[in-house]
């Protein structure tokens, strides 16, 4: 069982490149959604997709896009990097609205010089 | 909107003692309250959960947590703390709306001393 995938695991970019996280879930769940994670501030929402063809933003989603392909995939877009991108990201899945867990990637350490 | 409140952002227990690490959370509506743990390196992986059934909810290793609503909390505990227990520990809250954000606090980190 993959459970949830998350590429590339390790990332460096320049500040204004351009890249996009991908995720993919096997587990057929609904809602999937993208975490950043620093340091002192926990895991932030940054957006997230209740079922295939909706998105909604977090808590900071600024500087980021975000594409419910299908129902398996949801991918986090950077247009132009910035150095305050830099983190980890988490990708997850959850199988009922409002009861059910999150199921996570292992993350995506991205830094931006 | 909900939020939720860790208490402690580092929390140091000798090996055998209690551990408690707490939450609070904020909620308009009734919530449903998740505890996280992750391991260095890793991705977060469920603890326990509370979905307004029973308040004192068991979960994995030997972790429990108590739902107050009164004191809207969430708390932690574990008897008897273990060197394999240091670690995160992530509180997250929902609600049961249709609007489907899950929200965490800003963790803690349990340190074993042997």
């Amino acid at each position: 069982n993959a459970g949830v995938t998350q590429t590339p695991k390790f990332q460096v970019l320049k500040t204004g490149q351009s890249m996009t996280l991908q995720c993919a879930q096997d587990m057929n769940h609904n809602s999937m959604y993208w975490y950043r994670q620093d340091p002192g501030m926990g895991l932030r929402l940054i957006y997230y997709s209740a079922s295939e063809g909706t998105t909604d933003k977090g808590e900071v989603p600024n500087g980021y896009n975000v594409s419910r392909l299908n129902k398996r995939e949801f991918s986090l877009r950077l247009e132009s990097a910035a150095p305050s991108q830099t983190s980890v990201y988490f990708c997850a899945s959850r199988a009922l609205l409002g009861t059910g867990e999150l199921f996570f990637g292992e993350g995506s350490r991205l830094t931006v010089l | 909107a909900q939020s939720v409140t860790q208490l402690g952002s580092h929390v140091s227990v000798s090996e055998g003692a209690l551990v408690l690490l707490r939450c609070n959370y904020s909620s308009s509506v009734p919530p449903y309250l998740f505890w996280y743990v992750q391991y260095p390196n890793q991705g977060l992986q469920l603890l326990l959960k509370y979905t307004s059934a029973a308040t004192l909810v068991k979960g994995i290793n030997g972790f429990e947590a108590e739902f107050k609503k009164s004191e809207t909390s969430f708390h932690l505990t574990k008897p008897s703390a273990h060197m394999s227990d240091a670690a995160e520990y992530f509180c997250a809250v929902s609600n049961m709306n249709r609007d489907d954000k899950i929200i965490f606090g800003k963790g803690t980190r349990l340190h074993i001393l042997p």
